[in-house]
């Protein structure tokens, strides 16, 4: 079993619509939590910190449950130029990266 | 500086020839780490540095890799006798703790084609 697992997708949404993203993670001693963006084979960039209370950044919202080892990011009012992969990335000693969920968004 | 920069950006090697990727880390960053991610998007830890010592080693393949951080220069990952399957992006990324509390900046990467 992978230590991070995520839906490879492709979700592909039109302009304006909401899309979820989900995430699990296999060790309970996973410190802090993430999802990064990677376009195009490009450098992943952070994209935002998780947290259990919930944090929330524009149009995105991402979550974790400890309980349950997962990880969710919410992204409302779809652009184009949020079409990438979503990573979703937990810090044991080190990050580890899931294998990323691709999201395609049209017109 | 304020980003990560590696280099080169592409490498091209046949097949049992050497590859040695750079990487100089955010001024500051006492924390480098390479990575490999190959066609499936999956992103497979190498090594970390804490400045010129080596931190972690759990990914490294034993035989034909090799990693440096030496003190004013920049950090290099060498690969002897390259293989097919080392065809890969190599990212390094640095930051200024070694847990990863708030998380890795990456360097552009460089794209190492084995042929």
């Amino acid at each position: 079993r992978k230590e991070v697992e995520q839906d490879p997708g492709p979700f592909n949404v039109p302009e304006g619509a909401t899309v979820a993203f989900n995430c699990t993670y296999s060790n309970s001693a996973s410190q802090s939590f993430f999802w990064y963006r990677q376009d195009c084979r490009k450098e992943p960039k952070l994209l935002m910190s998780v947290y259990s209370s919930g944090n929330e950044d524009g149009r995105f919202t991402a979550q974790l449950n400890r309980a349950s080892q997962y990880i969710s990011l919410l992204i409302r009012d779809s652009k184009l130029s949020d079409s990438a992969t979503y990573l979703c990335v937990v810090n044991t000693d080190k990050l580890i990266f899931g294998t990323g969920t691709r999201l395609q968004v049209f017109p | 500086g304020e980003e990560v920069a590696q280099t080169p950006k592409h490498l091209v090697r046949g097949e049992g020839q050497k590859a040695k990727l750079y990487c100089a880390p955010i001024k500051g960053h006492s924390y480098v780490f390479w990575y490999q991610q190959v066609l499936k998007n999956e992103f497979k830890f190498l090594i970390s540095f804490q400045n010129e010592n080596v931190f972690d080693e759990t990914g490294m393949p034993k035989e034909r890799f090799s990693a440096k951080c030496l003190p004013n220069s920049p950090c290099s990952l060498e690969i002897q006798a390259t293989k097919l399957e080392d065809s890969a992006v190599y990212f390094c990324a640095s930051s200024q703790t070694g847990t990863g509390t708030y998380g890795y900046t990456f360097g552009s990467g460089t794209r190492l084609t084995v042929v």
